[in-house]
């Protein structure tokens, strides 16, 4: 089975400044996907950036970057250049290859950008 | 543009009433998943479905049922309802790709009175 762990319920970042969400997982599978989505207070879940498990570089999306280190099971999410904007829930998620297996989800991290 | 829509936004239900929450997509994606977000939980698959007429219990299955005649429609159903099924029901689709994400309905908020 698949685990995502988000250690930070909540976080603040100064405006302009950059940030970190941390995000570490568990598999037995080698071939996986991981992802980062952000929601607003809409509720809405937008989609953020993708790693593969085989991709040799890290993933960026603008000012979205993954940190991805494969050997510590880790997928940090990096925001650079914080906006007020960015202020919403985050979540990491995984998805294994195998046919039609759900995507798990962390339980989040609220992040509050301050002026 | 293409989409998930789910037919409601804001739903206020009595206990005991049956609840069906839609959900549509336009996207010809194989897959469609239901699950509800609680603060502090995350989110929590209740039942997918990979096919026409084919579903799978997810991690909370309890308390509900689903149905998918159509492959654009997913529909979930509160058989009866109750006050601990408050909670936002997002409704998500895909392709049976590990490199292809979700894209997300905007979510029902249900209350459960």
């Amino acid at each position: 089975a698949q685990k995502i762990t988000q250690t930070q319920p909540g976080m603040f970042v100064q405006e302009k400044e950059a940030v970190t969400l941390d995000c570490t997982y568990d598999t037995s599978d080698q071939s996986y996907g991981l992802f980062w989505y952000k929601q607003p207070s809409s509720g809405e879940m937008i989609f953020l950036i993708y790693q593969g498990s085989y991709d040799e570089q890290n993933a960026t999306e603008g000012r979205y970057s993954l940190n991805f280190q494969k050997a510590r099971k880790s997928a940090n999410l990096v925001i650079s250049a914080s906006q007020l904007g960015d202020s919403a829930m985050y979540f990491c998620a995984m998805r294994v290859r195998k046919g039609n297996t759900p995507l798990v989800f962390g339980k989040g991290t609220r992040l509050s950008v301050i002026a | 543009d293409v989409k998930v829509t789910q037919s409601s936004r804001y739903l206020v239900k009595r206990t005991g009433e049956k609840v069906f929450l839609e959900c549509v997509q336009d996207m010809d994606h194989e897959n469609m998943f239901w699950y509800r977000q609680d603060p502090g939980l995350g989110l929590r698959l209740i039942y997918f479905s990979y096919d026409v007429k084919m579903k799978e219990k997810g991690d909370i299955p309890e308390g509900y049922s689903v149905s998918r005649e159509k492959k654009e429609r997913f529909s979930l159903i509160l058989e009866s309802a109750s006050t601990n099924q408050t909670s936002m029901y997002l409704c998500a689709s895909t392709l049976d790709r590990v490199d292809y994400g979700y894209t997300f309905g905007s979510g029902t908020r249900l209350t459960v009175v």
